[in-house]
């Protein structure tokens, strides 16, 4: 199964803006990259999604590379309420795995006020 | 309004009791889903269910077991075997397609004492 890589943590400050990297070398080209963030003691909760174009939806930006390598998710405007591990996850429905999805460590945005 | 529930939320066992965490989803989807997350890590796959009357292993399996005798529903039982059960599970469902968002329940947190 293809895997991400993210950095462990990231800090922002409220109201700026926040891109969150994700590097994924050894996509295939049925992959899809789906981001979710988790709150403490919650459960995922779905952000956005891709497969090859850039992607808008009301809680952010995704980014993806020309080359489908690497993508970014944009927080346009952090609030304290973004902070949470924010997973990058690639699902492909040929793969061995079934389209589940996979889960790394992710990274934990800090806000600071 | 259309969700996904695991109850109880807090869970507490003796050790060598098998346990059932319930997960019901109302979203009429095909795929569903059992992960355990222990501190400060990911989400693990424990089994997942593409349809009624089938389940596969995740990737940490041992000592747990599942049934699917209804769409809705998607049980989830930790047996006396499996030798680290204190964590927090997580339930998801997911219409079975790799471009469509998947939803999680707020998790059951089980101590086992």
């Amino acid at each position: 199964d293809a895997k991400t890589t993210q950095p462990n943590s990231m800090e922002s400050n409220e109201e700026e803006p926040v891109h969150l990297p994700c590097n994924h070398s050894t996509i295939s080209g049925t992959d899809y990259i789906h981001w979710y963030r988790q709150l403490p003691s919650q459960g995922p909760e779905y952000v956005i999604h891709g497969l090859t174009s850039n992607v808008n939806n009301r809680m952010a930006s995704l980014a993806i590379a020309e080359d489908r390598k690497s993508s970014t998710l944009i927080l346009h405007r952090a609030t304290l309420r973004d902070a949470a591990v924010y997973y990058c996850i690639l699902r492909d429905v040929y793969g061995g795995s079934q389209g589940n999805l996979i889960f790394g460590k992710g990274t934990k945005l800090s806000v600071k006020p | 309004d259309g969700g996904i529930t695991q109850s109880p939320k807090y869970l507490f066992r003796k050790e060598g009791q098998n346990v059932t965490l319930s997960c019901e989803q109302n979203l009429n989807h095909d795929a569903m889903y059992w992960y355990r997350q222990d501190p400060g890590q990911g989400l693990r796959l424990i089994y997942y269910s593409q349809i009624v009357n089938d389940f596969q292993k995740g990737d940490i399996a041992e000592g747990y077991s599942v049934s699917r005798e209804k769409k809705e529903s998607f049980p989830l039982t930790v047996t006396s075997a499996q030798k680290n059960p204190t964590a927090f599970y997580l339930c998801a469902s997911n219409p079975g397609s790799v471009s469509t968002e998947a939803f999680f329940g707020q998790g059951t947190r089980l101590t086992v004492v």
